[in-house]
């Protein structure tokens, strides 16, 4: 079975502190991706990795860095918190080429005091 | 760029019966996907059905199918035979090509009661 796993389901943080949302995915899959989603808005795509070490902006990529050391490992940073980074964070990988859906971690509930 | 319209924020539907979920796009991308994800209330992303913008038949996946309309840009999921399991909220999404080969765009969602 596929998978992809994010770290922690639930994290609670205060605001300026520098928080680390990590996804691990099983697939050997080239890309990557991060999304958050907040009702009423859908899922917002933050950032995008292809390849090790390879990124790209989303469309909601202000206050978000993102870091793709190891083909299997995409971490999501926030450098500073802020209450409005409170959110569903969700990873997910597919393969390359231009085929083939999403796949999903069960994402991060992240709540910045 | 692209853009994915749901304009239904929430719908419902009897058991048995079929509902349709709308879905219009706009790219300027000579080629894409389009996708439907299921979402229940646990949180999972689940994937339903895919559509090429070159496929000539409509997809079908079980209960799922994909009424896509081209000139319309429109891709609308049908569920047939609802269940009280198919509530959830369900996102459709577009992939283009390009410089936006790897990225998926979605739409804000629409949320699924099923009533017994």
């Amino acid at each position: 079975d596929v998978k992809v796993t994010q770290s922690s389901r639930y994290l609670v943080k205060r605001t300026g502190e520098k928080v680390f949302l990590e996804c691990v995915q099983d697939m050997d899959h080239e890309n990557m991706f991060w999304y958050r989603q907040d009702p009423g808005l859908g899922l917002r795509l933050i950032y995008f990795s292809y390849d090790v070490k390879m990124k790209e902006k989303g469309d909601i990529p202000e206050g978000y860095s993102v870091s793709r050391e190891k083909k299997e490992r995409f971490s999501l940073i926030l450098e500073s918190a802020s209450t409005n980074q409170t959110s569903m964070y969700l990873c997910a990988s597919k393969s390359g080429g231009d085929t083939g859906e999403l796949f999903f971690g069960e994402g991060s509930r992240l709540t910045v005091l | 760029a692209q853009k994915i319209t749901q304009t239904q924020p929430g719908m419902f539907v009897q058991e048995k019966e079929a509902v349709t979920l709308d879905c219009t796009y706009d790219t300027s991308d000579p080629s894409y996907g389009l996708f439907w994800y299921k979402q229940p209330s646990s949180g999972e992303m689940i994937f339903l059905i895919y559509q090429g913008s070159y496929d000539q038949q409509n997809a079908t996946e079980g209960r799922y199918s994909l009424n896509f309309q081209k000139a319309r840009k429109s891709a609308n999921l049908v569920i047939s035979a609802s269940q009280l399991g198919d509530s959830a909220m369900y996102f459709c999404a577009m992939r283009g090509r390009g410089g936006s080969n790897y990225k998926l765009t979605f739409g804000k969602g629409t949320l699924l009661t099923v009533n017994p």
